[in-house]
């Protein structure tokens, strides 16, 4: 495997469900982010991980839960969601957090909530 | 105002055409400018980055910044059927953990 991977890349669950999106890079970087891209809207940064802390939470409803392991992988937990959090997530890593650093992303999760 | 604003489109040239995508940013302190492409159903893949004011250039693609007027753009030369996409303009400010994107310019390039 290279780069940023993401599994499932397609997921289905009730809005009772409790379901757990994974992330996993093999580019030896320190940060991993956490975006959402709904249509017709800009990327929204989720949540920061760098060396395993979290450094930025953007104000996410508490129904997305992250949680980082180590620096190679990356997990978002997902319980009692609604329709509108139907989208695509998506998954990043940088070296590090400096602002100089360009991030890769994986191929994303396909979400829908039913 | 919005942080980081692209015309949504779409962009329409023919093939072998020089496509021309513009972004402006409302933060003065942004120091990186990243251009994202795309593909419809797919993830963003990084085309360039930029730093410093002026331009730079990797194959057909250039990007030129003016911090002044907080103006990024993206010229892809020789425009193919296969550089139509959405491309997103990214920014990021000194100091934050954050890259923040514009909604995206769809580009359709024509036979």
């Amino acid at each position: 495997e290279t780069g940023v991977t993401q599994t499932p890349r397609h997921l289905v669950m009730g809005m009772t469900n409790k379901k757990s999106l994974k992330c996993e890079q093999h580019l030896g970087h320190n940060a991993m982010y956490w975006y959402k891209q709904s249509a017709k809207k800009p990327l929204e940064l989720m949540f920061v991980y760098s060396l395993e802390e979290r450094v930025e939470n953007n104000s996410v409803p508490s129904r997305f839960s992250p949680e980082c392991p180590n620096s190679s992988h990356l997990f978002l937990h997902l319980h009692t969601l609604q329709p509108e959090d139907s989208a695509l997530y998506l998954c990043a890593s940088s070296q590090d957090v400096a602002v100089y650093n360009e991030q890769f992303f994986g191929p994303g999760t396909r979400l829908t909530v039913l | 105002q919005k942080e980081v604003e692209q015309n949504s489109g779409p962009l329409s040239v023919p093939e072998g055409a020089i496509a021309s995508l513009n972004c402006t940013y409302s933060d003065r302190g942004s120091q990186s400018f990243f251009w994202y492409r795309q593909y419809s159903g797919k993830s963003p893949e990084l085309i360039m980055f930029i730093y410093s004011n002026g331009d730079k250039e990797d194959g057909r693609f250039t990007a030129q910044l003016n911090k002044a007027s907080q103006y990024v753009s993206l010229l892809i030369r020789d425009s193919q059927p296969s550089d139509s996409a959405t491309y997103l303009c990214a920014v990021k400010t000194g100091g934050g953990n954050k890259l923040t994107f514009g909604t995206g310019t769809q580009l359709k390039v024509e036979l």
